[in-house]
């Protein structure tokens, strides 16, 4: 079974600065991806990044960048030059390789981001 | 266990028939939420119970779709007369809290379900 662990419940930043959201994983598989998604009021499930295990580069998308260490099954999300529309509620998931959509999330972390 | 319990696991039913979806969330919790995941998409928001109140239906594609939870606990998300483009993976999410705004989902492993 995989699993997917967000340790911080709750992270707030000041705008136009930095924070590092954190997420580990725990899987037996070689071939997987990762996925950070953003949950805003709307609770519609918006994917920011995504990252394939097999490549070694960290995913980047403009503000939003990844540290993925696939030995220690860890991929945090940084995002730079925090903006208040960045508040919302933060999701990692997990999905096997060719394995149709079935994707494991994280408990989530609360991000605010203060003016 | 102590985690979202959605049944069945696997669904596949024919063109025209109706599908009735359980979602069990965790004991306590007073916000649930319905999404739907299509091949190859993220997931898509559905609706959500705070309790027994439906707050939000907005995400219902049309009227075959419907969400219940009757007692605040288990839900039921019903497709009456399906059609092949329902076919999707369907999760449940439950938080601690009303709205969900300041507390974590849980999400259930779904239910994927293929309409032939």
């Amino acid at each position: 079974a995989q699993t997917v662990t967000q340790s911080q419940p709750e992270m707030s930043v000041q705008e136009a600065e930095t924070v590092t959201l954190s997420c580990t994983y725990d899987t037996s598989e070689n071939n997987y991806y990762l996925f950070w998604y953003k949950q805003p009021p709307s609770r519609q499930m918006i994917l920011v990044i995504r990252q394939e295990a097999y490549k070694q580069q960290n995913a980047t998308e403009n503000r939003f960048s990844v540290n993925f260490q696939k030995a220690a099954k860890s991929f945090s999300l940084k995002i730079s030059d925090s903006q208040l529309g960045d508040t919302a509620m933060y999701f990692c998931a997990f999905m096997k390789q060719n394995n149709n959509n079935d994707m494991r999330f994280g408990a989530g972390t609360r991000l605010t981001v203060k003016p | 266990g102590a985690g979202v319990s959605q049944s069945p696991r696997y669904k596949v039913t024919k063109r025209g028939q109706d599908v009735a979806l359980r979602c069990d969330p965790i004991s306590g919790h007073v916000s649930l939420y319905w999404y739907r995941q299509a091949l190859g998409q993220g997931p898509e928001f559905l609706t959500y119970f705070n309790y027994e109140a439906q707050q939000d239906k907005s995400g219902l594609p049309n009227d075959r779709f419907s969400a219940e939870r009757p007692e605040g606990s288990i839900s039921t998300l019903t497709i009456q007369r399906t059609e092949q483009r329902d076919s999707a993976m369907y999760r449940c999410a439950s938080s601690l809290e009303a709205g969900g705004d300041n507390s974590p989902l849980h999400f259930g492993n779904g239910t994927r379900l293929t309409v032939t």
